[in-house]
């Protein structure tokens, strides 16, 4: 079964720990994307990579860092540097054509206890 | 830079009513243009995009999308509305020109489908 898999899908984190958000796709797509949801906010892009071993800070990078090892992955660190981090995380993946729509996984919501 | 507007928080609308979500977009060059949908706790699910061609595209679920170049806008309509249709709506833009597939949300409009 294709698709994205997030996980996951509730995590808590104490303050001043840092903490991985896995995404995984068996797609085939070289773009994967990191999206941070906030209530009003809609969706802000936190990190994009259109290919292994690239990639390049969206509108909210600071706080977050990625790595992209692998085609099929794309995890996302959210360090203590980030203040204010409870919120829904969205993974998503594309082809590398913008005329082709993005596929999302489920969400990951953190929350700072 | 590119940028979407959904200028409405919340539509609401009667079952069986035909029903509108407003989009608005700014790119430099030419738009890629898509709808999504968001039930609660979950992640988004692809309803339509324009790429290129004719202006009315048609979707999932009996949802349709309107280009309109000359007022930058790509309004979500369908005929009748099911109680079902109650979900989060994004607009998002990619722009054609641009060296990277950057794709920029709106804030998202919130419907409601009243029995």
């Amino acid at each position: 079964d294709g698709g994205i898999t997030q996980s996951p899908k509730y995590l808590f984190r104490k303050e001043g720990q840092n903490v991985t958000l896995s995404c995984e796709q068996n797609l085939n797509h070289d773009a994967m994307y990191w999206y941070r949801q906030d209530p009003g906010q809609g969706l802000r892009l936190i990190y994009y990579s259109q290919i292994v071993n690239d990639f390049q800070k969206g509108d909210i990078a600071e706080g977050y860092s990625v790595s992209r090892e692998k085609k099929e992955s794309f995890p996302l660190t959210v360090t203590s540097a980030q203040k204010n981090p409870t919120a829904f995380y969205l993974c998503a993946s594309s082809i590398n054509q913008g005329s082709t729509e993005a596929f999302f996984g489920q969400g990951t919501r953190l929350t700072v206890v | 830079a590119q940028s979407v507007a959904q200028p409405e928080d919340q539509v609401n609308v009667a079952e069986g009513n035909p029903l509108t979500v407003k989009c608005t977009y700014s790119v430099s060059g030419n738009p890629y243009l898509f709808w999504y949908v968001q039930y609660p706790n979950r992640g988004l699910q692809f309803l339509l995009k324009y790429i290129t061609g004719d202006n009315l595209v048609k979707g999932s679920y009996g949802f349709e999308a309107e280009f309109n170049k000359s007022q930058t806008s790509f309004h979500l309509k369908k005929p009748s509305a099911l109680v079902s249709d109650s979900a989060l709506y994004f607009c998002a833009v990619r722009d054609s020109g641009a060296g990277s597939y950057q794709l920029t949300f709106g804030k998202g409009t919130k419907l409601s489908v009243i029995p």
